[in-house]
């Protein structure tokens, strides 16, 4: 069936540094794929989404590279702040967004 | 809030009982997703609706769970005489329809624990 893999289970950085998760994907047909970030507590919220035409994408300290071939994509915080702390899920879907399978979560601690 | 909202935020039941959640989606988004998410995981797909149509349930549903959308408006998740392992975060989740997959927008969800 259709899974998702994400790594590291948990990422701590020192504030100003870069953080990269990453993910792969088994479902060849998968074409969506967004990035949540839940907060302690609160629902999951997209951060930042990529379609499978496309190979980057950047919004100011967020992007994220998708490489259908090998069925990897990442997601990397550039300047991370204390308030990037949280847990970070990349998921895949496929056309029509029925299903949108999740990964197991990144927990990311930025040090002040 | 004009968000995905959700009730009950917290539910605990005796094993053997029922429970039922609803959720009430951004009013003009026509899909609507239940998930649940437990300690440490991932949010996990249990079904979907388009309007008051139930397109793909998840094979992790058994027969003691039940969702429907009587108007293609709110929903309704139900299940049956709760076990243990049900304990979880309940999500729902909407979004608009479009041609391509879109975001999903999550509700507060209903922690239920089950003693």
């Amino acid at each position: 069936g259709e899974n998702v893999e994400q790594h590291p289970s948990t990422l701590s950085v020192q504030e100003g540094d870069s953080a990269v998760i990453k993910c792969t994907y088994s479902d060849s047909a998968s074409n969506y794929f967004p990035w949540y970030k839940q907060e302690l507590g609160k629902r999951p919220q997209l951060i930042i989404d990529i379609r499978s035409n496309v190979g980057e994408k950047k919004d100011q300290r967020i992007a994220v590279t998708l490489n259908k071939t090998a069925k990897h994509f990442s997601l990397h915080i550039t300047e991370t702040q204390p308030e990037d702390s949280a847990v970070y899920f990349c998921a895949a879907s496929t056309l029509g967004g029925f299903k949108t399978i999740f990964g197991a979560g990144t927990r990311l601690f930025v040090k002040a | 809030d004009t968000g995905v909202s959700q009730d009950p935020r917290h539910k605990i039941t005796k094993r053997g009982q029922n429970v039922t959640f609803r959720c009430d989606p951004i009013s003009e988004h026509n899909r609507l997703y239940w998930y649940r998410q437990t300690l440490g995981q991932g949010p996990e797909f249990l079904t979907y609706f388009q309007n008051e149509a139930q397109l793909e349930k998840s094979r992790l549903l058994s027969d003691r769970f039940s969702a429907e959308r009587p108007k293609g408006s709110f929903s309704t998740l139900e299940i049956q005489r709760t076990e243990q392992g049900d304990s979880a975060m309940y999500l729902c989740a909407s979004s608009p329809w479009t041609e391509l997959n879109t975001e999903a927008f999550f509700g507060q969800g209903t922690r239920l624990t089950v003693v």
